[in-house]
């Protein structure tokens, strides 16, 4: 079993779309971890968030501890949005990937 | 302006022959971390260093080794690479552990 799971693991949207992804892990953290990864590209950090929620442009990040679960959401998606979005979790010193979900935006 | 520099880009070895991966920063980040990922794949963490302590992910294989010489840089050997370790090898760096991570480019190992 993984200990992070993220869903969907496939979409497509059109542009201008509103997308959320999902994200449930069954550990104790200390932090989460939106990252996005282009194709051919490397990683880059969107948010690391420990409770509640942050924004940055278009990108809003929440998590509900008790839940054990985190969303990303993307207002206004765009072309150049397409990436794989990998949740991560840190409890302690450790790193649990979940396998990503591959968006799409279509022109 | 780079913060996290991986050399070579791309790499091609041969089954059996040793291969060394370059990774430097100049964040001054304590932590550094090695990856490895394989095609629609999450990254695997092979093994990470705090500063000088080597912390080494309980089924990273023998085959994996790396060094530390410094803050700036981090190296990781294949020994004997076979055609299953053929993927894109990723360094990254946090200034403390858990925190937010700095990726560098990745090196594509090709295994002939």
């Amino acid at each position: 079993k993984n200990e992070v799971e993220q869903s969907p693991q496939n979409l497509t949207a059109q542009e201008g779309e509103f997308i959320t992804i999902n994200c449930s892990y069954s550990v104790g953290i200390s932090a989460l971890h939106w990252l996005q990864q282009h194709p051919g590209g490397g990683i880059v950090s969107l948010f690391m968030l420990s409770s509640g929620k942050k924004k940055h442009g278009r990108l809003i990040a929440t998590i509900n501890i008790q839940e054990k679960h985190s969303s990303l959401h993307i207002t206004a998606s765009h072309p150049r949005d397409s990436a794989v979005y990998i949740c991560a979790v840190t409890p302690g010193n450790q790193f649990y990937f979940g396998t990503g979900t591959s968006l799409t935006v279509i022109p | 302006d780079a913060m996290v520099i991986q050399n070579p880009r791309y790499q091609v070895t041969q089954f059996g022959k040793p291969v060394t991966l370059s990774c430097s920063q100049t964040l001054n980040h304590n932590v550094m971390y090695w990856y490895q990922q394989k095609s629609s794949q999450a990254p695997k963490l092979l093994f990470h260093y705090y500063d000088k302590d080597f912390n080494n992910e309980a089924d990273t294989p023998d085959n994996f080794q790396s060094r530390r010489p410094n803050t700036s840089f981090c190296f990781l050997d294949i020994r004997s690479p076979g055609l299953g370790d053929a993927a894109m090898y990723l360094c990254a760096t946090s200034r403390e552990n858990a925190d937010t991570q700095y990726f560098g480019p990745g090196t594509r190992l090709t295994v002939l």
